[in-house]
C-alpha cells in the first residue's frame, strides 16, 4: 500500500511570491491534515479535511488556505509568500474519523523563501 | 486551547542507556496522547500512544506514562540503540470535544542521540 505522497519535495520562491503543494492520502484514508515544521515552533496544525470540508483549522493567517476533492487529494496554498513562510510542510492522512486512528505522514515539502 | 511543553529539547544517551522525555499539557480535558518519532529526510512516525484511562503502556522497549492529575506524560526508552536516534514529539488532543487526529497538538520535540 503506497505511502502518503507529497509534492514537490523541494521548492523555492520569492517573497511575495504564491505557493501550492499537493499531498495524496493513503488509499482510502479520508481526513488529510496539514502541518507546518519549523526548528523552532515544531509541528504546527494548519488545517485539516475530512470529506472535501475542513473541519479544524489551525491559528494561521488566511494567506494559508487548503481544499480537498472528492478522490481525498489535497492541496494547500499560501499566498503573498513571506520569509516567515520557509519550512516544512507535512501532511497527514488518517482513515479514521474517531479517536482510534492513526496519523501518517508523508516526508513532507521543503519551502525555501527568498 | 491546549498547549503542550517538552523537555528536554536534546538528549544524549550512551548506547544501553535509558532515556526519558517529558511533556506537559494545559487541557486537563485532553484524553488521548501520541508520541511520533520523525528520523532524518522523513516524516513523523506513531511509535506509541495512550489515552486518559490508562496510566501506562509498554511496547517491548518503549513506555509511555501519564500522570493526569500533574497533567504530564513521558516516553522511556530502555537499552537505547543508534537506530533509536531521531526527534520525538509528544501530542495532546481532547478527543471527545470535537477533536480528531487530524488537529493534534505537538510539543517542539526532542532530538534523542545514541552514541555508540
Amino acid at each position: 500500500k503506497a505511502g502518503v505522497t507529497q509534492t514537490p519535495r523541494y521548492l523555492i520562491k520569492t517573497r511575495g511570491q504564491q505557493v501550492t503543494l499537493s499531498c495524496s492520502p493513503i488509499s482510502g484514508h479520508r481526513s488529510v491534515s496539514w502541518y507546518q515544521q519549523t526548528p523552532g515552533q515544531g509541528l504546527q496544525f494548519l488545517f485539516e479535511y475530512f470529506s472535501e470540508t475542513q473541519r479544524n483549522k489551525g491559528n494561521f493567517p488566511g494567506r494559508f488556505s487548503g481544499r480537498q476533492f472528492s478522490n481525498s487529494r489535497s492541496e494547500m496554498n499560501v499566498s503573498t509568500l513571506e520569509l516567515g513562510d520557509s519550512a516544512l510542510y507535512l501532511c497527514a492522512s488518517s482513515g479514521d474519523r474517531g479517536p482510534t486512528g492513526e496519523l501518517f505522514f508523508g516526508e513532507g515539502s521543503r519551502l525555501t523563501v527568498l | 486551547g491546549e498547549n503542550v511543553e517538552q523537555h528536554p529539547s536534546t538528549l544524549s544517551v550512551q548506547e544501553g542507556d535509558s532515556a526519558v522525555i517529558k511533556c506537559t499539557y494545559s487541557d486537563s480535558a485532553s484524553n488521548y496522547f501520541p508520541w511520533y518519532k520523525q528520523e532524518l529526510g522523513k516524516g513523523p512516525q506513531l511509535i506509541i500512544d495512550i489515552r486518559s484511562n490508562v496510566g501506562e503502556k509498554k511496547d517491548q522497549r518503549i513506555a509511555v506514562t501519564l500522570n493526569k492529575t500533574a497533567k504530564h506524560f513521558s516516553l522511556h526508552i530502555t537499552e537505547t540503540q543508534p537506530e533509536d536516534s531521531a526527534v520525538y514529539f509528544c501530542a495532546a488532543i481532547n478527543m471527545n470535544y470535537g477533536g480528531s487526529q487530524g488537529n493534534l497538538i505537538f510539543g517542539k520535540g526532542t532530538k534523542l542521540s545514541v552514541k555508540p
